[in-house]
């Protein structure tokens, strides 16, 4: 089976400093990782996906994150958060060995303070 | 937008009602989904199609109930819901290329109120 957690609910960060969004995943197989963003009353956007290759991948809006193998981690980091960042960020995650279809998690509300 | 649109955008029913939610995907992708987002709560898939095949969540009441009549159109047809059924439904939909995962592109959403 695959799992993916978000241990933080709520993320808060002043206009200008790095934020990170937390995301660890569970697979059996090697895992596809996936950051979405939903602002308010409209559906998720895709940011980025690792799949292979570099740990370190880059997306929309100058945000990127960090695959690591041996922590099971995917944490979504930006090196200078903007106020039009504060949304709900959703990780998911796909078992590529068995599974057809993504596991999301429960999403961590961002809100970046002017 | 993202090139999937979801008709109504807003819709207030009562239990005993019957309803239908539409979605159309305008990316020539080859699966489409049904997602129900409740707050607090992770995003939960109810229904695949996924080149011409349906999968679905065994967890799903059969009170839901989709319809996937081409690749580009999807509804989910909807009749003696519950209050509990109250959520934000999501369509989305992707490439399913065999073995390469790809991105999901997602509607604006159907507000749901079930009285």
């Amino acid at each position: 089976a695959q799992s993916v957690a978000q241990p933080e609910d709520q993320v808060n960060v002043a206009e200008g400093n790095p934020l990170t969004v937390k995301c660890t995943y569970s697979v059996s197989g090697n895992p596809y990782l996936f950051w979405y963003v939903q602002y308010p009353n409209r559906g998720l956007q895709f940011l980025l996906k690792y799949i292979t290759g570099d740990n370190l991948v880059k997306g929309s809006y100058g945000f990127e994150a960090e695959f690591n193998k041996s922590q099971t981690s995917f944490h979504l980091k930006k090196p200078s958060a903007l106020v039009s960042d504060s949304a709900l960020y959703f990780c998911a995650v796909r078992d590529g060995g068995s599974a057809r279809q993504l596991t999301f998690g429960s999403g961590t509300q961002l809100t970046v303070l002017p | 937008e993202t090139g999937v649109t979801q008709t109504p955008r807003h819709l207030v029913m009562g239990m005993t009602n019957k309803k239908s939610l539409k979605c159309e995907q305008h990316l020539g992708h080859n699966a489409m989904y049904w997602y129900k987002q409740s707050a607090k709560k992770p995003l939960e898939l109810m229904f695949v199609y996924s080149l011409e095949e349906r999968v679905e969540n065994n967890s799903v009441p059969s009170r839901f109930s989709p319809e996937c009549p081409n690749s580009s159109h999807l509804f989910l047809h909807l009749h003696t819901l519950q209050p509990e059924d109250s959520a934000l439904y999501l369509c989305a939909s992707s490439q399913d290329n065999s073995g390469r995962p790809n991105e999901q592109f997602f509607g604006p959403g159907t507000r749901l109120t079930v009285l």
